[in-house]
Order: C-alpha cells, then sequence, then structure tokens
C-alpha cells in the first residue's frame, strides 16, 4: 500500500526554527510537495523536491533523500501566521498526489 | 475570475439528493481534480481530468461522477448523496508544463 506518515502535530516558539518531517512509502516517485493550509482556507503551494538534496526559499527549506523515502520542510524565522498545517504529498508512478493527513503547527509568543 | 473558483461555498443536503460541486478555472490549465478532506485524513482524490474530455477514477470514486466538456469546468455531482459523503471538497487544476496543484476555496457539505 501507500502510505505517508508526518507528524499530527507540533508546537513552536516565534522567532525558532521548527523541522517538519515526513516519510512515505509509494508505488514510484516523481516528486514531493510541501503545502501550506490555514484553518478554513485551501491549500497553497510551497514547495517541490525531485532530486536529492535542499531547496531555500526565503524563511522554508525543504530536504528530500529518495534513498529513505524522507523529507522535512525547515521554517525559520517563525512568525505567528506560519500557524497552519503543512501537507506533504508524493507523486507516484501514475503521476497523481498521494497526500499525508498533514501536520498541524501550533506558534506560540 | 482570477485563479479556480468553487461554487457552492456551503451546502446542507438531504441524504438521497442530487447535488452537483461547481469548478471553473480561468488559467487554461490541462489537468483538474477533485478531492475530499476529512480531519485526521489527507486529501483523498475522487476523480480527475488530464485532458478536456478524458475524466479517471482516484482514490474514492465511489457514489461521485464527473465530466470535462471544457477545459474551464469541471463538476462533480453526487447522484443520491449518503451522510458519509459530508466533507470538504477542493477542485484544483495544474498545467502539464508546472508541477504544482492550485486549489479552488472549497465547498463544505453536510449530509443529513
Amino acid at each position: 500500500g501507500q502510505n505517508i506518515d508526518q507528524p499530527t502535530e507540533m508546537t513552536a516558539t516565534e522567532g525558532a526554527i521548527v523541522q517538519i518531517n515526513c516519510t512515505y512509502q509509494t508505488s514510484g516517485f516523481n516528486g514531493l510537495f510541501w503545502y501550506q493550509q490555514h484553518a478554513g482556507e485551501a491549500p497553497t503551494f510551497l514547495s517541490y523536491n525531485v532530486l536529492d538534496g535542499l531547496e531555500e526559499k526565503g524563511r522554508f527549506s525543504s530536504f528530500l533523500s529518495r534513498s529513505k523515502g524522507y523529507s522535512y520542510l525547515l521554517l525559520k524565522e517563525l512568525q505567528m501566521k506560519d500557524s497552519a498545517s503543512y501537507l506533504c504529498a508524493v507523486r507516484d508512478s501514475n503521476y497523481q498526489l498521494i497526500w499525508g493527513a498533514g501536520t498541524k503547527l501550533i506558534i506560540k509568543p | 475570475i482570477a485563479g479556480i473558483t468553487q461554487a457552492p461555498t456551503s451546502q446542507i443536503l438531504a441524504a438521497g439528493r442530487r447535488m452537483t460541486l461547481r469548478c471553473t478555472q480561468d488559467m487554461r490549465h490541462n489537468a483538474m481534480y477533485w478531492y475530499r478532506q476529512d480531519l485526521g485524513l489527507g486529501l483523498r482524490l475522487i476523480h480527475y481530468s488530464n485532458t478536456a474530455g478524458t475524466t479517471g477514477k482516484g482514490e474514492v470514486p465511489d457514489g461521485y461522477s464527473v465530466s470535462r466538456a471544457n477545459t474551464d469546468d469541471f463538476p462533480l455531482t453526487l447522484a443520491s448523496a449518503v451522510p458519509s459523503q459530508t466533507s470538504v471538497y477542493f477542485c484544483a487544476s495544474s498545467d502539464r508544463s508546472y508541477n504544482e496543484q492550485f486549489f479552488g476555496p472549497g465547498t463544505r457539505l453536510t449530509v443529513l
């Protein structure tokens, strides 16, 4: 079967750094995505990794290790507006996205 | 219109009724998707369309049907709603040449 695991909830402090992990087992791999979803809103695209390594985009970075079936999203200089759910999704051999249940990130002042 | 729109925003429906959720995009994207999102579960693909005139089944297609008569519109129909179809429904689209999917604002559906 196909499976994507992420922690259900994490708490961090404003101004700090947080790492959200994602592990996956899927039928094929054609890229990994991270999306942000604020409560009551639609998911919005954050990052995409298809090769091993780190992709940096401002305060957000995403890392991929295909051999380990592992990715993480790193958020630096946390702001209150970063309180949201972060969704990990893998594009499988059929080019469909398989989604994790999401990690709810709570930022405390 | 800018991006993807969905209608209605929310709906309460009696079990057994027929319901069509509407989705329209103005980005000329080839591919469109319907997902449902339930608490504690990831987004689950219901149906998709890679291009106008074609559709395919996703992970949870039972009880739902779609059509893709043109590039812009991708309606989702519940022929006879059941309470287990209570969920938030998201429509999304993507261009073949780009990687990410763009999501509509969602429809919150309650079936009683």
